[in-house]
Order: structure tokens, then sequence, then C-alpha cells
């Protein structure tokens, strides 16, 4: 079975503050996905990374898949209120469905 | 096409009670899934559609919890005899059929069974 774990679970940090989150498995994926969701909304993708060592950046988000294409991490530079969300990986493995972690809850302190 | 469409966006019933959810994907996308996402945690796998195809379902999906896709387009959820345990918010997200995943979600129905 897949399992994508992600630490820490919960964040609380000042704004201007750089965070890490990291998203770990022992599996083997495709691909991994990175997500924002809001309170009572869907997640939202915010990227792909497909190829071992890939590093992807959306603006103050940086993000990186590991060599092995068994894990990954997402870096914010300079945070804000407005990245307050979870964040969630996902992993497209050999089968067809996607897997999800159980998420990093982020609070952005004004 | 604006994106994946869920409703209702609130549901509320009584236990026991039957209750259907409805999904419209991204037109183009020809893979559809269905998710449960309890409090404090990541969406769980229940079933995915390939066209009008289901061609997976987790164990999570007892009998009384049924979907299908007629047509290949919209799909609908639907649960039987409701039980507290079913309340969740229910996402549904589509992809295209490929060598990798980008699965775009709703919004999601938030069930709440009293």
């Amino acid at each position: 079975t897949q399992l994508l774990e992600q630490s820490p679970q919960f964040l609380s940090i000042q704004e201007g503050e750089n965070l890490t989150v990291y998203c770990n498995s022992s599996s083997v994926f495709s691909s991994l996905q990175w997500y924002r969701q809001e309170p009572g909304e869907g997640p939202v993708l915010l990227v792909t990374v497909v190829t071992g060592g890939e590093v992807k950046k959306l603006k103050r988000l940086t993000f990186q898949f590991g060599d092995a294409r068994k894990d990954s991490s997402l870096h914010i530079t300079a945070a804000q209120p407005g990245d307050t969300g979870l964040y969630l990986c996902a992993g497209a493995g050999g089968g067809f469905k996607t897997i999800f972690g159980a998420g990093t809850r982020l609070f952005v302190k004004a | 096409d604006t994106g994946v469409s869920q409703n209702p966006r609130h549901k509320i019933t009584k236990r026991g009670q039957n209750v259907t959810f409805r999904c419209d994907p991204i037109s183009e996308h020809n893979r559809l899934y269905w998710y449960r996402q309890t409090l404090g945690q990541g969406p769980e796998f229940l079933t995915y559609f390939q066209n009008e195809a289901q061609l997976e379902k987790s164990r999570l999906l007892s009998d009384r919890f049924s979907a299908e896709r007629p047509k290949g387009s919209f799909s609908t959820l639907e649960i039987q005899r409701t039980e507290q345990g079913d309340s969740a918010m229910y996402l549904c997200a589509s992809s295209f059929a490929g060598g990798f995943t980008e699965a775009f979600f709703g919004q999601g129905t938030r069930l709440t069974v009293v």
C-alpha cells in the first residue's frame, strides 16, 4: 500500500518567516502534486513535479521532487497571512488513483 | 467550462435517509474521482471512472454507497441509509487520462447526518 506522510502536521509562524514542509514515502511515484485547501473548499492544485530532482518555483513557493521520486518538499519564503491553509501532497503511482497525505496545516500570523 | 462543479454545496439529512450528490467534471476530462475528507485529514479515495466505466472502488465504499457516470459526463454519488459516520466533505475531481494525473477538484459537498 502506498502511503504519503507529511510533516509537520501543524505549523504556526509569524509573517515574514521562512518554512519548509515535507512529504515522504517509501514508494516511488511517477509524479507528485501539491495542493492548498482552505476551510470549506476543495483543494486547489499548486504544482506537479514529475522528474527526480526537479525544482519548480511559484512566486515565493519552491517545490522540489526527490532524486528517487519518493519524497518532496515545499519551501515558502517570507510567509504571508494569505499563505494560511492546509497544504496537501498527492501522488500518482502505478495505478490510476491519486492518494493524499494528511496535510500540513499552516497558520501565518500577521 | 470554468472547472469542476458539485451540487449541493451543503446537505443536512437525518440518519437513515438517502442522499445523492452530483458532480459535473471539466468537459474534456475523461477521468472522474470521488474522495471523502473528514476534519483534519487529507482526502481519501472512494472510486474513480474512466469515461462511463467505474474502474476502481475503495474498500471504504460500503454497499450503502453507489456511484454512477452515465454517458461518461456527470457523475452521481448516492448514500443509502445514511449514518452519522458518513458526515464528511465529499469531493469530486477530474483529470485527463495519460502518463500522469493532475486532478482538479470541485468545491465539495459538505454532508451532515443528524
